[in-house]
């Protein structure tokens, strides 16, 4: 069955380091998106991103977070200089439909730890 | 301001008992309601999708109802079994956005 895969799966940084975690959704869906879970809290909605460019984002994706497309397979979400409350599960999601229709299928996650 | 809000938080129950989990919400324009299944560390998984129009969903072992007049989801879950320990999540979506909106979870212990 096709799924999303996310790496790294665990990723420690220092404060103020750039990291890039990764993401291939399943190959023929459309639209893509990134949520993260700090520890014990709810999931929260970071971007979404169809067509090549971001279509809705939170108050929580500010200028330190970008992402890209970079070739057809990849969906990166990068983190210009990371802080403390960075850390949490960053879950990579994908779906063939807008999101208040269609079923999103997430990744495994990527636990980001910023010491 | 779009919630929604998940009861009880945590449950414990022995393997084979039914259990039945509660999600209100208040998310407008409402387009659908799922519920997830998140393994401890690991990704949520789908486990039911419904719309303004359907008020009862099952998959397997799990049936989930929705009253769109009173804003309130149930997910019933039969015969459970050990590997049904996890969190169950309540996700509502509004029309206007590409934003999911996730309730707390329930967290949910079968032990035999």
């Amino acid at each position: 069955e096709p799924e999303v895969t996310q790496t790294p799966s665990h990723q420690v940084t220092q404060m103020g380091q750039e990291v890039i975690l990764r993401c291939v959704p399943i190959s023929n869906h459309l639209y893509f998106y990134w949520y993260r879970q700090i520890l014990g809290q709810k999931v929260e909605f970071l971007v979404s991103f169809y067509n090549n460019e971001i279509s809705e984002k939170s108050e929580i994706f500010d200028d330190q977070f970008s992402v890209e497309r970079p070739d057809g397979s990849n969906f990166t979400l990068k983190i210009r200089s990371t802080k403390l409350e960075d850390s949490a599960m960053y879950f990579c999601a994908s779906s063939w439909d807008r999101a208040n229709t269609g079923e999103l299928f997430f990744g495994e996650g990527s636990r980001l730890t910023v010491l | 301001k779009n919630q929604v809000e998940q009861s009880p938080q945590s449950l414990i129950i022995l393997e084979g008992k039914n259990c039945t989990l509660q999600c209100n919400y208040t998310v407008s324009p409402f387009s659908n309601l799922r519920w997830y299944k998140q393994d401890t560390g690991r990704g949520p998984v789908s486990l039911t999708i419904m719309t303004f129009s359907e008020n009862t969903k099952s998959n397997g072992r799990y049936t989930a109802t929705l009253d769109a007049d009173t804003k309130q989801s149930s997910l019933h879950i039969t015969a459970s079994q050990l590997s049904d320990s996890a969190s169950y999540i309540c996700v509502v979506s509004a029309r206007d956005t590409d934003k999911l909106i996730f309730g707390t979870g329930t967290r949910l212990q079968v032990f035999p």
